[in-house]
């Protein structure tokens, strides 16, 4: 079956601009995180959703940064008034639920703000 | 803070060498320790993964060493190939709460012919 897609792929953006980048998970996994990467960096956690709910948003950095899942499998990702420091590679990643620790990851939305 | 620390940053291993890349974490809660490999471009994908009630897991090439006391894993890739060439992360996690991965900062492998 499709594994995690998310689109764009790549996204150029001007400072101040808002962004949305899409994350298509795994059919039939019901958790979903968001990761961030920054060159040379580890994933770092964003945000994760148990079905249609943010179950834990601690790694959201800022307000300017919100997720939305709203019928438990798409998810979008929000980036108001981006900032150059907004730039990174943004990871999706699905498991399935009850009890699986294997996360799945989608190639990224590259993500340049100028 | 870092609760997962990594090295080397980076590594060269001779082609049908081993390779060893080492991690350390600070949390005791942490009880799934899994290891991705990513290629450019490329979202991480699981390699391998342990958990603390053993000490090794083997899976073909690879295997994760876990030293519990210690805080400490490595991954062993035995008879490094070029294809191997890719960059390394570990991870940790606790199970059953929200099982959100906390990474290493990556290991960029090179196996020369």
């Amino acid at each position: 079956g499709a594994g995690v897609s998310q689109t764009p792929s790549n996204k150029v953006t001007e400072k101040g601009k808002y962004v949305e980048l899409r994350c298509d998970p795994i059919s039939g996994h019901t958790a979903l995180y968001w990761y961030r990467q920054s060159l040379g960096q580890g994933p770092e956690f964003l945000i994760y959703f148990q079905g249609t709910g943010a179950a834990d948003d601690s790694g959201l950095p800022n307000d300017r940064f919100f997720a939305v899942r709203p019928e438990g499998s798409v998810s979008t990702l929000k980036i108001q008034r981006t900032e150059r420091g907004d730039s990174a590679v943004y990871l999706c990643a699905s498991s399935l639920i009850p009890a699986s620790d294997t996360q799945y990851f989608g190639p990224g939305t590259r993500l340049t703000v100028l | 803070q870092q609760q997962v620390k990594q090295s080397p940053q980076s590594l060269i291993v001779q082609k049908g060498g081993i390779s060893i890349i080492n991690c350390a974490y600070e949390n005791t809660a942490f009880d799934y320790f899994p290891w991705y490999q990513q290629f450019p471009g490329k979202g991480p994908a699981l390699l391998i993964a342990i958990r603390p009630d053993v000490s090794e897991k083997k899976e073909g090439r690879f295997t994760i060493s876990f030293n519990k006391s210690a805080k400490q894993f490595s991954l062993h890739i035995m008879d490094s190939q070029p294809g191997d060439s890719a960059t390394y992360f570990c991870a940790a996690s606790i199970s059953f709460g929200n099982e959100k991965l906390t990474f290493g900062t990556g290991t960029r492998l090179t196996i020369i012919p």
